[in-house]
């Protein structure tokens, strides 16, 4: 299995407050991705990186921030918690692209937040 | 937009073959994925396919593409019980490494 490991793996937290969920890599990889998964929606991108200090909005960026500092920790940010933002949150890494290979992104068991 | 879609259920008999569509957005996309999902796990990569090739088999598994109308589908011959899961259709964008995930179909495979 791929050394990526989630932190924390459950966490209630009350709506405003700030929540920050860990995404660590063994890897070396330079992609990594944080997903919420919702019923009905399955997996959309909320931030992605490229590289240290690169990163990027995916389609559900707002209420969400990231940082990535090193190669290895890829950092969810909730500035003020919100009942909304209630669902599973996965990451994942990804090598460069190659030829036939080094493609595939692995996952994290996933975080669930629950916000009340 | 980014959606890449999937129909969110499929019921199949154990024995006989499951066919999970899925159509995408982005017709210069490099590689798509086919990932499974199990019960509060994490996702798996089930197998992928390079944009340049049109069928790819891996055992029970047989991804075919079609690149004109941006459709990939997954067929897993032989469906059992062990094969009921989520399973996700991805697209890796090539211009920005980002990878859009569709919304997952459920099998459910009965005997």
């Amino acid at each position: 299995d791929a050394g990526i490991t989630q932190s924390p793996r459950h966490k209630v937290t009350e709506t405003g407050t700030p929540v920050t969920l860990r995404c660590h890599q063994t890897e070396n990889h330079r992609y990594m991705y944080w997903y919420r998964q919702d019923p009905g929606h399955g997996l959309r991108l909320i931030h992605y990186s490229y590289g240290v200090k690169d990163t990027d909005k995916g389609e559900v960026s707002d209420g969400y921030s990231v940082s990535r500092s090193k190669t290895e920790d890829f950092l969810l940010t909730l500035e003020s918690a919100t009942s909304s933002q209630t669902s599973v949150y996965f990451c994942a890494i990804s090598g460069d692209r190659g030829m036939d290979g080094d493609t595939e992104a692995f996952f994290g068991q996933g975080t669930r937040l629950t916000v009340v | 937009g980014e959606d890449v879609e999937q129909s969110l259920f499929l019921s199949v008999r154990e024995g006989d073959s499951s066919v999970i569509n899925c159509t995408y957005t982005d017709s210069s996309s490099t590689y798509l994925y086919w990932y499974k999902q199990e019960p509060g796990a994490g996702l798996q990569l089930l197998t992928y396919i390079f944009s340049n090739m049109d069928m790819k088999q891996d055992q029970r598994l047989t991804v075919l593409l079609n690149k004109k109308d941006k459709h990939l589908s997954l067929r897993i011959a032989d469906t059992q019980t062990g094969d009921s899961a989520i399973y996700f259709c991805a697209e890796r964008e090539p211009n920005t490494d980002k990878l859009i995930f569709g919304t997952g179909t459920r099998l459910q495979v009965f005997p």
